[in-house]
């Protein structure tokens, strides 16, 4: 089963609200990875996570990855429209060998 | 530079039949996997190849084949297609698997429909 679980699977917000989602695994992750699909589109990989409690920020987006390895979560500021898409964390769980797995995503969408 | 090419874009198979999704990058990268798809259940993988010549199974293998002759092509096989297997498939590559940057890059999909 899947071992990288992700919530909430959907949010609606109205522009300018902030988001958060979050990301828990059952097994310490090497390394945390958030990705971003657009409707109709591919992953794009955003950022790479590696060591504990580690924090980046990119513009209005903030990653944290949690102190054990285990969780992490992406902020978005005052969201805009064009921040519409599913947000994906990926990690390899530490019994899972090379298998980098996903989380179930979660949605976003933004009422202007 | 082309990145991960997925072809085709679009396919629609009857009950049974067979075919090979392709799927070639440029990057030069070791690390190459297929998922899958589907509404509310994230990305699944199925197989994934390490480098030329080794294959594994992800999380959900059955049905599916792949092969690794060259470090550029990892298509993936459908034996007996069946409607369950009605999804959107995408293929990525990654430069390494382990410590260091990983980051996957990923091919446009193929959305295949089995009636």
């Amino acid at each position: 089963g899947q071992q990288v679980m992700q919530i909430p699977q959907y949010q609606h917000v109205q522009e300018g609200e902030d988001f958060t989602t979050y990301c828990n695994s059952s097994t310490t992750l090497s390394n945390i990875q958030w990705y971003k699909q657009r409707p109709g589109g591919h992953p794009v990989f955003l950022i790479q996570l590696v060591k504990s409690g580690e924090v980046k920020k990119q513009k209005r987006l903030t990653f944290q990855f949690g102190e054990a390895k285990k969780n992490s979560s992406l902020h978005i500021t005052a969201t805009q429209t064009t921040d519409v898409g599913t947000y994906f964390c990926a990690g390899r769980p530490g019994n899972a060998g090379n298998m980098l797995t996903f989380g179930g995503g979660t949605r976003l969408m933004v009422k202007p | 530079n082309a990145g991960v090419t997925q072809t085709p874009k679009f396919q629609v198979l009857k009950t049974g039949q067979s075919m090979t999704l392709q799927c070639a990058q440029d990057m030069n990268h070791e690390y190459m996997s297929w998922y899958r798809q589907d509404p509310g259940m994230g990305l699944r993988l199925i197989h994934y190849s390490v480098g030329a010549g080794i294959t594994d199974q992800g999380e959900v293998p059955n049905g599916y084949n792949v092969s690794r002759s060259t470090t550029e092509d990892f298509p993936l096989r459908l034996l007996s297609a069946a409607p369950s297997q009605t999804s959107v498939y995408f293929c990525a590559s990654s430069y390494t698997w382990g410590i260091g940057n990983t980051e996957a890059f990923f091919g446009q999909g193929t959305r295949l429909t089995v009636v």
